[in-house]
């Protein structure tokens, strides 16, 4: 069965910083890798999704790398700001049918200004 | 991307009572999922809704809990059955959207579900 971590569970950093949250999953096998965000009391964002077969995805301020073989996930923040505070959650589709996704407990990162 | 929409937002009910949730995607789509999120924790998978046929429910869930309609390729409702304050938590609804060289998930903004 598919476990996902992320570490670490929290995290709090000034403004302007750049930084790493981290995803680790135990069966390498998986169709796909999503980070999302999640505000309070709201639904999810996707923010970058990378396939099986690729190693990164970027999107303006954000870079997500995927290391297949060791399980394992980053998501960096450049130049962070406070409207980033939110909570991140790594999700992992495994095998290519119709599987949903198994998610890590997320990352509860404040940026402070 | 897909825009989901789900209804109620939030609702305050009665134990042993029943809400049905309802789901709407902007296009059709082949897969669509219920997840819950209990207070303080991610998101765990109850079922996958098929279009045409009874729902796959993930171990630990039942249909008689939770049971899924999916009359078409844009609709989907969940109802969670005979309440009791446990079952307070998020629900959400998500569709996989096919692209031309990924699939990607997408997620409404939550039915937040209080049972007292």
């Amino acid at each position: 069965k598919q476990e996902v971590t992320q570490i670490p569970a929290a995290l709090s950093v000034p403004e302007g910083e750049n930084l790493v949250l981290n995803c680790s999953f135990t069966d390498s096998a998986i169709y796909n890798l999503q980070w999302f965000r999640q505000d309070p009391g709201k639904g999810l964002t996707s923010l970058l999704l990378i396939q099986s077969s690729q190693r990164e995805q970027t999107s303006g301020r954000l870079n997500a790398s995927l290391d297949k073989s060791s399980g394992r996930s980053t998501l960096y923040i450049a130049a962070s700001q406070p409207g980033d505070s939110a909570t991140y959650l790594c999700a992992v589709r495994s095998g290519g049918g119709a599987d949903g996704l198994t998610f890590g407990k997320g990352t509860h990162l404040i940026i402070q200004p | 991307s897909a825009v989901i929409s789900q209804k109620p937002s939030r609702d305050i009910c009665q134990r042993g009572t029943s809400l049905t949730i309802q789901c709407q995607v902007d296009s059709q789509v082949t897969m669509m999922f219920w997840y819950r999120q209990q207070p303080g924790q991610s998101l765990t998978l109850i079922a996958t809704a098929n279009q045409g046929s009874e729902a796959t429910y993930e171990s630990g869930f039942v249909i008689d809990k939770f049971p899924i309609s999916r009359p078409n390729l844009t609709f989907s409702t969940l109802t969670v059955s005979n309440m009791s304050p446990e079952d307070s938590s998020i629900y959400l609804c998500s569709a996989m959207l096919q692209g031309w060289q990924n699939t990607e998930a997408f997620f409404g903004q939550g039915t937040r579900l209080t049972v007292v």
